[in-house]
Formats: C-alpha cells, structure tokens, sequence
C-alpha cells in the first residue's frame, strides 16, 4: 500500500531559525516528489518537484532534498519568517500507465508555527 | 491570471440534502481534479475530468457523489443526500496538461459541513 510518514506532526521554532522536516515514503513504482505548503483555511501551493534523478531541490529559503534509494525526504527551511507558519505537505506520484499526475499520495503534514 | 477558483468557500447542509460544489480552473488548463480533506488527514483523490469527459473516478463513492466539466462553465462535484461523513474540505485543482511531473495548481477548497 502506498503510505508518505511525515515527521514532526508540529514543530514550533521562533523566528530567524532554521528547520527540518522529513518525510519517509512507500510509494511504487515512483515518479516524483513534491512538497507543498498548505496556509490554514487554503489550497495547498506548490514548493518543489523532484525526480528519481534529483536529489537536491531549491525555492528561495526551501531547500528539498531526495534520497530515493532509501526512500526519503527533507524540506529545510532557512531563517525562517513568520509567514512560513503553515503545514508542509510531502505528496509523493507513482507511475500509471499514460504518464498521469494526479493520483497522488499524500502526508499528513508537518504544522509549523514561527513565533517572534 | 487567476488561480483555481472554488466556490462557495462554506456550505452548510442538513442531512438528506444536496451539496454543488464549483470550480473554474486556471486559464488555459483543461484538466480538473477533485481531492477530499477529512480533518486530521491528507488529501484524498476522488475523480480526474478532462472538458465533457471523466477520466478517473476510482476514488470517488459509487452512491450519491458525481462529477462533471461541461464544456462550457464549472466543473462542479455533485453530494446527493449528504450524510455527517460527507463532512470535509473540497480541494479542486487543475494543470495544463496530464503527464506527470507537472504542478497542480490548487484553489482555496470548499468546506462542507453537514448537520
């Protein structure tokens, strides 16, 4: 059964400082993964995507990073900012037959709160 | 450009009535998704429309839930004598194409509470 773990389920981190979160993964045969950010009461909104062959991704003060031989994950986030207080997302594809991207597996996400 | 719009952002409904969940995709995407968030889970996918054709609805519930893309106007998922379960977040996204490796670009989602 395909199953993404992320972990922490919260973390709370005051501003300025630099996080972690991680995410572990079962899914097969893989295609990608992605991390999403989620801002309460909203869509979710899309951070990176990595393939089997990336194992570092950047946007801005988010860093992913892939290692798909073990099967995992971690967004790091750097000088962190009050705004960055949502939940993180790690959302994992499969391959299906006609190269489709939608039948995603995701976590349960990390909620993160930036206090000042 | 706008985003994924999805609209309303909350609907109430009794026991037994109906729910008409909408949404416009990005301009220029002909490709909808619909997800389902229970609380203190992820997103489910429920059902993957192309205009006028439903691709996938393998996680979509037989009874009581459909879903459409006319050619012209919304998408819009369908809850038929909605029951307490039927309570969650309505999430909608869409993408220019199917293939994989491209983002989904998701609205703001549609919270239904049934009571």
């Amino acid at each position: 059964k395909n199953q993404v773990e992320q972990s922490p389920q919260s973390l709370i981190i005051l501003e300025g400082k630099n996080c972690t979160l991680q995410c572990n993964y079962t899914v097969s045969p893989f295609s990608n993964l992605r991390w999403y950010k989620q801002d309460t009461g909203r869509g979710p909104v899309s951070l990176t995507i990595m393939t089997f062959s990336e194992n570092t991704k950047s946007n801005g003060r988010y860093t992913a990073t892939l290692d798909a031989d073990t099967k995992q994950s971690s967004l790091h986030i750097t000088a962190s900012q009050l705004s960055d207080s949502a939940s993180y997302i790690c959302v994992v594809s499969a391959i299906y037959s006609g190269g489709s991207n939608y039948k995603l597996t995701f976590g349960k996400g990390t909620l993160l709160t930036v206090n000042p | 450009n706008a985003g994924v719009m999805q609209n309303p952002r909350h609907l109430v409904r009794r026991r037994g009535q109906e729910a008409r969940l909408r949404c416009s995709p990005m301009k220029g995407h002909s490709h909808v998704y619909w997800y389902r968030q229970l609380p203190e889970e992820g997103l489910k996918f429920m059902v993957y429309l192309q205009k006028e054709n439903i691709i996938d609805e393998s996680g979509m519930p037989k009874e009581r839930f459909s879903a459409e893309f006319p050619k012209e106007g919304p998408s819009i998922l369908r809850i038929q004598q909605v029951v307490r379960g039927d309570s969650a977040a309505y999430f909608c996204a869409s993408s220019p194409t199917g293939t994989n490796n491209s983002p989904l670009h998701f609205g703001n989602g549609t919270r239904l509470t049934v009571t």
